[in-house]
């Protein structure tokens, strides 16, 4: 069964620190990867999705990588802005799930003044 | 480029009741998935809908059913409603079954 963890729970970073947010995943057999921010309250926005071929993908200041065969993916938002400030979420596609995703609990990030 | 939307906002039902909820897709997406979000977190899957179907289900009891229409949008009925159906839950469309979803603001249940 597959399992999704992301530690830390939460993170608090002065504004101007690169982030560094961690997922990992037990079973590697994935169609794919997707980042999610989410704010209180409210829906999830996609971040970036990583093709379980592809080591990596950039939006702005945002890239993640994806490391398959050891079960982890890692988001990483340069420059940090209190605007960053959110619950972050990774999820996998696992091949023959009907594309459902599994989700991590989240990580909760604060990015002070 | 309208996204997903999701009608109501908030509702509060008591205890044995029945609720539906409802979900517009992006334009042009064809399979809708739905999840329920316990406070603290992440979403879990309920089921998908693709062109109509229910293409996939996940462990909630059947209680919680749902409807695709012929223009994509769906809804989520959950019957005999009991107080950990409190949550946010949330729907998802997508262009296929393993392309990318995106998802709506949610709906947000209370269970008294």
């Amino acid at each position: 069964k597959q399992e999704v963890t992301q530690i830390p729970a939460a993170l608090s970073v002065p504004e101007g620190e690169n982030l560094v947010l961690n997922c990992s995943f037990t079973d590697s057999a994935i169609y794919n990867l997707q980042w999610f921010r989410q704010d209180p309250g409210k829906g999830l926005t996609s971040l970036l999705l990583i093709q379980s071929s592809q080591r990596e993908q950039t939006s702005g200041r945002l890239n993640a990588s994806l490391d398959k065969s050891s079960g982890r993916s890692t988001l990483y938002i340069a420059a940090s802005q209190p605007g960053d400030s959110a619950t972050y979420l990774c999820a996998v596609t696992e091949r023959n799930s009907w594309g459902k995703l599994q989700f991590g609990a989240g990580t909760q990030v604060v990015v002070t003044p | 480029e309208t996204g997903v939307t999701q009608s109501p906002t908030h509702l509060i039902k008591t205890r044995g009741q029945q609720v539906t909820l409802r979900c517009s897709s992006q334009s042009g997406h064809n399979t809708v998935s739905w999840y329920q979000q316990a406070l603290g977190q992440g979403p879990q899957f309920i089921f998908q809908y693709y062109r109509e179907e229910e293409n996939g289900r996940g462990n909630f009891p059947p209680r919680f059913s749902g409807l695709q229409f012929p223009n994509y949008s769906s809804e989520l009925n959950v019957n005999a409603l009991e107080l950990d159906d409190s949550a946010l839950y949330l729907c998802a469309s997508s262009l296929g079954i393993y392309n990318e979803q995106f998802f709506g603001p949610g709906t947000r249940l209370t269970v008294l």
